[in-house]
């Protein structure tokens, strides 16, 4: 499983955008990238996952580089809801496990 | 509806008892797996079963048993606890075998405290 770096931790105000990014350098041809967001004693959850270019939901953007070394997660227009750690996950669809580590996460603290 | 639920959400006991942790998803997974989340908010995984058997064992002291009755439960047994165990403990299930690319979803989670 490909390793991520992510920034340890993010202020922001409400109502900015917010960009996370994560570096997987090694991902491999079938790996996708996924994003999950945890808030205070509360289980992750899944926000968004791709394999390349962008891609857009309800909660987030997600946009990959064609190289695909790195990604960035956008949450737009921030409120304080939106505190929360923010994982980075790379690897296959299906398959062996392998080694799931979901790493430190960025803690993202949004101000009034 | 929970999707996934653990019992007891906290769990407080001494050093050298054993204890279980309880775990079921309604979703209809084949998979399950369980979690431990340290003080520096690392989620690392300990186990996966896929169907009722055991996928993955990664690396966990064999102090740690868990147990599948059937692909709706993954139940974790702690034998001669210890201070290093305290941690958040967190079940997961996903539809089929996560290579890192399908979503999980995650349980409430366990606070273990040994003291």
């Amino acid at each position: 499983l490909a390793k991520t770096t992510q920034p340890i931790s993010m202020d922001s105000y409400e109502g900015q955008e917010v960009n996370i990014t994560c570096s997987h350098n090694n991902i491999a041809t079938n790996d996708y990238i996924t994003w999950y967001q945890q808030f205070p004693s509360q289980g992750p959850r899944f926000i968004i996952q791709g394999y390349k270019t962008k891609v857009t939901n309800e909660v987030a953007s997600l946009f990959i580089p064609a190289d695909r070394k790195s990604s960035t997660l956008s949450l737009p227009r921030v409120s304080l809801s939106d505190t929360a750690v923010y994982y980075c996950l790379v690897g296959p669809r299906g398959g062996n496990t392998g080694k799931l580590i979901f790493g430190q996460g960025t803690t993202l603290q949004v101000k009034p | 509806d929970t999707a996934v639920s653990q019992t007891p959400k906290y769990l407080v006991t001494q050093m050298g008892n054993d204890k279980s942790i309880k775990c079921e998803q309604n979703l209809g997974h084949d998979t399950m797996y369980w979690y431990k989340q340290d003080s520096k908010k690392f989620l690392k995984i300990m186990f996966s079963y896929n169907n009722k058997e055991l996928i993955i064992n990664e690396t966990v002291p064999n102090r740690f048993s868990p147990k599948s009755p059937d692909k709706a439960h993954l139940n974790l047994h702690i034998n001669s606890l210890e201070l290093g165990d305290s941690a958040v403990y967190f079940c997961a299930s996903s539809p089929n075998l996560a290579g890192g690319g399908n979503e999980q979803f995650f349980g409430p989670g366990t606070r273990l405290t040994v003291l």
